[in-house]
């Protein structure tokens, strides 16, 4: 089946820093997005984003279909920014939208 | 806030019994998708409802069921529990295939 990976598994960072996030996957994908789980245990939608780049804010994000990975980069990270992030895809082809997640970054920012 | 609704936020239970997790998703969304997230397994897929049709099944077990109501909301149904079901269980919505995802809080189960 299809294989989701993302490197760093954890990251500590010092407020102000920036952070690049990464996420590979083994085959062809319809849908990629990435999640912040948040300390509460809330999972919220942070990019949709298949292809391209897409910015909001501090965050950002590329995904190179073509090459099979995405990246979501975090400037000027604080405090609120700790959590666990996931890449979640659904395969081609599909005509479903069931995601298959990959393990997480867990990031720790300290003041 | 997503604006998908999940009850109850909570859940103790004992080995054996049944549950029911209810979702609601945002307005207008036709599917209805559930995932499971434990430590050993991570976040995995169990089942997704299309205007009120199964769709898709992942790694659901026997002993769970779900289904989507004509107002579109869902139920899980969780039987004869195991302490290995003790998890956190989220719904999420969109609008159709390949679409964003929007969570809910989700509804952490403990079992005893």
């Amino acid at each position: 089946g299809i294989q989701v990976e993302q490197s760093p598994p954890d990251l500590i960072l010092q407020e102000g820093a920036n952070s690049t996030l990464r996420c590979n996957f083994s085959d062809s994908v319809n849908n990629l997005q990435w999640f912040h789980q948040n300390p509460w245990g809330q999972l919220i939608n942070l990019f949709y984003i298949p292809s391209g780049t897409k910015q909001n804010g501090r965050l950002s994000a590329t995904t190179v279909a073509t090459e099979r990975y995405s990246l979501l980069y975090i400037s000027s990270s604080q405090t609120t920014d700790s959590g666990v992030y996931f890449c979640a895809v659904e395969i081609k082809p599909s005509n479903t939208g069931k995601l298959i997640f990959g393990q997480g970054t867990t990031l720790q920012v300290k003041p | 806030d997503s604006g998908v609704t999940q009850t109850p936020k909570h859940l103790i239970t004992a080995t054996g019994q049944r549950v029911t997790l209810r979702c609601s998703p945002r307005s207008g969304d036709l599917s209805v998708y559930w995932y499971q997230q434990s430590l050993d397994q991570g976040l995995q897929f169990l089942i997704q409802y299309y205007n009120g049709e199964e769709r898709a099944k992942g790694n659901i077990l026997e002993r769970f069921s779900a289904q989507q109501f004509p107002d579109l909301h869902s139920e899980l149904n969780l039987s004869s529990l195991e302490l290995g079901d003790s998890a956190l269980y989220f719904c999420a919505s969109s609008g159709g295939d390949s679409e964003t995802q929007y969570f809910g809080p989700g509804t952490r189960l403990l079992v005893l």
